[in-house]
């Protein structure tokens, strides 16, 4: 089975904190994605990357960087959290492109104070 | 850049009874694909079923039908006897079948409750 996994389930933080979401999958896919996920918005994608070192922005890039140095590992950096960043973030993996599934994380339910 | 407009924001059904969820997308491109995911209280997100735009017959998986309406641009989700674990946010998502398009454009979701 194809499991993604994400580091942290809850996480609370102060504002203007740097925080470090990180996201493991362990099938060997080339696609990795960050999404956020507020109630009556639906998912929506932050970055995601279809290689090591490679990135591309989503919908809602603003505030947000990335990190792929590793095949298995994407990474979502707030550089300086605001309160407005308050959400679900999922994880989400793939291989290649046409009707392959789309594995995701448990989620991180960041709160910014 | 395509959209996709699930306009039933809560639904429910009775145990055993059959539901149908609806969605549309707009979009210009002729060969796409679709999901339906299934988002489970405090759980992982699932995929539910999956259709190829190219393919006429509806896709079917168990309990789970879609109704795949290509000119009227709507897929819609269809539970079957359904069960008290099927209660979820169920979220339809596209996806175009052009090469580099890596990225799924979900609707904003139906919160389904099942009454026993």
């Amino acid at each position: 089975d194809v499991k993604v996994t994400q580091s942290s389930r809850y996480l609370v933080k102060r504002t203007g904190e740097k925080v470090f979401l990180e996201c493991v999958q362990d099938m060997d896919h080339e696609n990795m994605f960050w999404y956020r996920q507020d109630p009556g918005l639906g998912l929506r994608l932050i970055y995601f990357s279809y290689d090591v070192k490679m990135k591309e922005k989503g919908d809602i890039p603003e505030g947000y960087s990335v990190s792929r140095e590793k095949k298995e590992r994407f990474s979502l950096i707030l550089e300086s959290a605001s309160t407005n960043q308050t959400s679900m973030y999922l994880c989400a993996s793939r291989h290649g492109v046409g009707l392959y599934e789309q594995y995701f994380g448990p989620g991180t339910r960041l709160t910014v104070t | 850049a395509q959209t996709v407009t699930q306009s039933q924001p809560e639904m429910s059904v009775q145990e055993a009874e059959t539901v149908t969820l609806s969605c549309t997308y707009d979009t210009s491109e002729s060969d796409y694909y679709l999901f339906w995911y299934k988002q489970p209280p405090s759980r992982q997100m699932i995929l539910v079923i999956r259709q190829e735009a190219y393919k006429q017959q509806n896709a079917t998986e168990n309990r789970f039908s879609v109704n795949f309406q290509k000119a009227a641009k709507s897929f819609s989700l269809k539970i079957s006897d359904s069960q008290l674990g099927d209660a979820a946010m169920y979220f339809c998502a596209y996806r175009s079948a052009q090469g580099g398009s890596e990225k799924l454009v979900f609707g904003k979701g139906t919160k389904l409750t099942v009454n026993p």
